[in-house]
């Protein structure tokens, strides 16, 4: 079975501070990478998406996110965070069967 | 458009009793999920209904729970004998079939057994 890992748990940061959140999955198969951000008491929402192609996406906002096959990652990034961005990030493959497998979330602080 | 919605948005029962949880997914779409989010955890898969095919239920965590879904729309989550470590927000989740899997949340219920 599918598994997703996110090292990061908490990370907090300075606005203005670059971003990079960990995600990595394992699954020998074709994939579809998923992060999600979830802002305090609103619901979870697509920031970007892979199914193929270029392994660099860019998604709302400013994230991006690099989808390396050889390292089974799918790292986000973001050049400059801001005090909004503070959220629960989630990563999630699919591959085929038709749910999600998410990882346990990285809770991201930005401190103004 | 509407996305998808949830009721109640908050439930807090007493351990033993049965739930129901609704979910009314985006109109058009064919693909039905729950998920669960334990706090502290990330989303756990429970069910999965697409079309008239029979729901994928791999991820239920006991026989207390059941799932139905009504005219290919509405949703109904079921916890029969509710115990303390049902705890959590469930979450539903709707998609457009064909659509590479992108599912579409909705806002979840939070549920509390006391």
């Amino acid at each position: 079975a599918q598994s997703v890992s996110q090292h990061n748990h908490h990370v907090i940061l300075s606005e203005a501070a670059s971003l990079e959140l960990g995600c990595n999955y394992s699954y020998g198969g074709t994939v579809n990478l998923f992060w999600y951000v979830q802002y305090p008491g609103q619901h979870l929402q697509l920031l970007l998406k892979y199914f193929s192609g270029d392994p660099l996406v860019k998604g709302i906002k400013g994230f991006e996110a690099e989808f390396i096959k050889s390292k089974f990652s799918f790292n986000l990034r973001k050049p400059s965070v801001q005090w909004s961005d503070t959220a629960e990030y989630f990563c999630a493959v699919n591959t085929g069967r038709r749910a999600l497998t998410f990882g346990s979330g990285t809770r991201l602080q930005v401190q103004p | 458009g509407a996305g998808v919605s949830q009721s109640p948005s908050n439930k807090v029962t007493e351990k033993g009793k049965d739930v129901e949880l609704r979910c009314d997914p985006i109109s058009g779409h064919t693909a039905l999920y729950w998920y669960r989010q334990s706090l502290g955890q990330g989303l756990e898969f429970l069910i999965y209904f697409q079309g008239n095919s029979a729901p994928d239920k791999s991820g239920l965590p006991s026989d207390r729970f059941s799932a139905e879904r009504t005219g290919g729309s509405v949703s109904t989550l079921t916890i029969q004998r509710t115990q303390q470590e049902d705890s959590a927000v469930y979450l539903c989740a709707s998609s457009l079939q064909g659509q590479g899997y992108e599912q579409y949340f909705g806002p979840g219920t939070r549920l509390t057994v006391t």
